[in-house]
């Protein structure tokens, strides 16, 4: 399967809210509510931060959100902090292959 | 506190064979699917393989570009799961983490481990 397609960067000013799409099919985002975002800072291991479209794990600011439209998966991050540079990525069950796909990332750069 | 290392990793020449180990502590981890997801220098997330817990026959599943090259496998016993990585090629080099997650019911990956690096080179 393809992997799903986010922008390449986004930017954005502290306090600001910026969104990062997450493009798939209707094999993948558009067919099941699996779809996570993991949040990864150089050198460092990814981190979940939402799941199943719209959850927040545990201890996970609010300022992070997530929604799907028909094959289209978002997250928001609202009220920018330098601490959230980082690259993002979208993940969703798939109907084949290993059962996931991964979006390319997407670096934030807070400016 | 959930912990996943992973161990393993290396530097090998093309052809050979390296074995990832991924040891958790703090669930229990008979109740949870593995996955190991791979990152190459500079580019994205690849998950390559995935295996299940024995409610779920210990189903496998791997990426097309490791397949019938790579094999996980789990021991429940020891709470490790391991990833067996034959005939291995240049385009293997990446630093390769297990995950909690991603099957058995449970669609997300929560936990991952600080990963390890592969480099394939001759």
């Amino acid at each position: 399967q393809s992997a799903l397609t986010q922008p390449a960067s986004v930017s954005g000013s502290p306090g600001q809210w910026i969104t990062i799409s997450c493009i798939g099919t209707s094999n993948d985002v558009g067919k099941y509510d699996y779809v996570s975002w993991y949040q990864q800072h150089p050198g460092k291991a990814p981190k979940l931060i939402i799941y199943d479209v719209s959850k927040r794990p545990s201890g996970v600011s609010n300022r992070f959100s997530g929604s799907k439209s028909d094959n289209t998966a978002s997250l928001t991050i609202s009220g920018l902090q330098a601490e959230d540079e980082a690259d993002y990525y979208c993940a969703s069950h798939a109907t084949s292959g290993t059962f996931w796909v991964f979006g390319g990332g997407t670096k934030l750069t807070v400016l | 506190e959930v912990q996943l290392v992973e161990s393993g990793g290396g530097s090998v020449q093309p052809g050979r064979s390296l074995r990832l180990s991924c040891t958790a502590s703090g669930f229990s981890f008979d109740d949870y699917a593995i996955s190991w997801v791979r990152q190459a220098p500079g580019k994205g997330l690849e998950l390559v393989s995935l295996i299940r817990n024995r409610a779920y026959g210990g189903a496998t599943d791997y990426a097309a570009s490791v397949k019938g090259r790579f094999a996980v496998s789990r021991d429940d016993s020891k709470d490790i799961a391991y990833l067996q990585m034959n005939s291995l090629k240049t385009e293997d080099t990446a630093v390769y983490y297990c995950a909690r997650g991603g099957g058995s019911g449970y669609y997300l990956f929560d936990y991952w481990g600080q990963g390890t690096l592969v480099t394939v080179s001759s």
